[in-house]
C-alpha cells in the first residue's frame, strides 16, 4: 500500500524557515517523479515544486522561486521541502504526492507564518 | 496555462447526473502525443485524491459512475448517478506544461 507521511509543520514567523519532511512506502521511490503541493485555507490547490526521479531536475512555481527548495533522499525513501524567508501567505496545508500526475497524497502538514 | 472550470458550484438532487467543465488557456496536447489532463476529488476535511488521469483514463477503484471526456482546450468531468458520498469539491488539473495548475475547484452539494 502506498503511504505518504508528511512532518515538520508548524508554526514560525515572517521572514523564518522550516523543513517539511514526507517519508514514502509501498513503491519504489526512485521511480518517481515527487511533488509538493499545498492549499491554503479554504482555497484551491497549488502546485509548488516537482523533482525528478534521481533528483537532478527540479520545476518550481515562480512565487516560491529562490525560496523554497526541494530534495529528496532515496536511500531514505524521503522527500523534502525547505522552505526559507516565509510570509504570511504561505500559510497553508502542504501535501506531498506522487510524480507529476499527483497519484496519491499525503495528509498533509500545516505550516502557519504568523507573527 | 491557466485552467477554468464551471459551474464553481452546483447544487445537485441524489441520483440524478452532474457535469462539471474545464477549459484550458491553450492545448493540452504534449509533444509526446498525450494529453495530460486529470481530475481530482477532495471530500470534506480529506486530502484530494486522483479520480481520472490523461482525460478518461478512470484510477483504480473509482466508480464508473465516474467519466471524463474532451480535447484540445475543453474537457467534462461527468456522474451519471450522484451519491451522497460523491459531495466535496472537485478540481481539474494539467501536468502538460511546468508549472503544472489547477482548476478553481468546483463545489458539488446535494440539494
Amino acid at each position: 500500500e502506498v503511504q505518504l507521511v508528511e512532518s515538520g509543520g508548524g508554526l514560525v514567523q515572517p521572514g523564518g524557515s522550516l523543513r517539511l519532511s514526507c517519508a514514502a512506502s509501498g513503491f519504489t521511490f526512485s521511480n518517481y517523479w515527487m511533488t509538493w503541493v499545498r492549499q491554503a485555507p479554504g482555497k484551491e490547490l497549488e502546485w509548488m515544486a516537482s523533482t525528478k526521479e534521481d533528483g537532478s531536475e527540479k520545476k518550481y512555481v515562480d512565487s516560491v522561486k529562490g525560496r523554497f527548495t526541494i530534495s529528496r533522499d532515496n536511500a531514505e525513501n524521503s522527500l523534502y521541502l525547505q522552505m526559507n524567508s516565509l510570509r504570511v501567505e504561505d500559510t497553508a496545508v502542504y501535501y506531498c504526492t506522487r510524480g507529476i500526475t499527483s497519484d496519491y497524497w499525503g495528509q498533509g502538514a500545516l505550516v502557519t507564518v504568523s507573527s | 496555462i491557466v485552467m477554468t472550470q464551471t459551474p464553481l458550484s452546483s447544487p445537485v438532487t441524489l441520483g440524478q447526473p452532474a457535469s462539471i467543465s474545464c477549459g484550458s488557456s491553450q492545448s493540452l496536447v504534449h509533444s509526446d502525443g498525450n494529453t495530460y489532463l486529470s481530475w481530482l476529488q477532495q471530500r470534506p476535511g480529506q486530502p484530494p485524491r486522483l479520480l481520472i488521469y490523461k482525460i478518461s483514463n478512470r484510477v483504480s477503484g473509482v466508480p464508473d459512475r465516474f467519466s471524463g471526456s474532451g480535447a484540445g482546450t475543453d474537457f467534462t468531468l461527468r456522474i451519471s448517478r450522484v451519491e451522497a458520498e460523491d459531495v466535496g469539491v472537485y478540481y481539474c488539473m494539467q501536468r502538460t506544461q511546468f508549472p503544472v495548475t489547477f482548476g478553481q475547484g468546483t463545489r458539488l452539494e446535494i440539494k
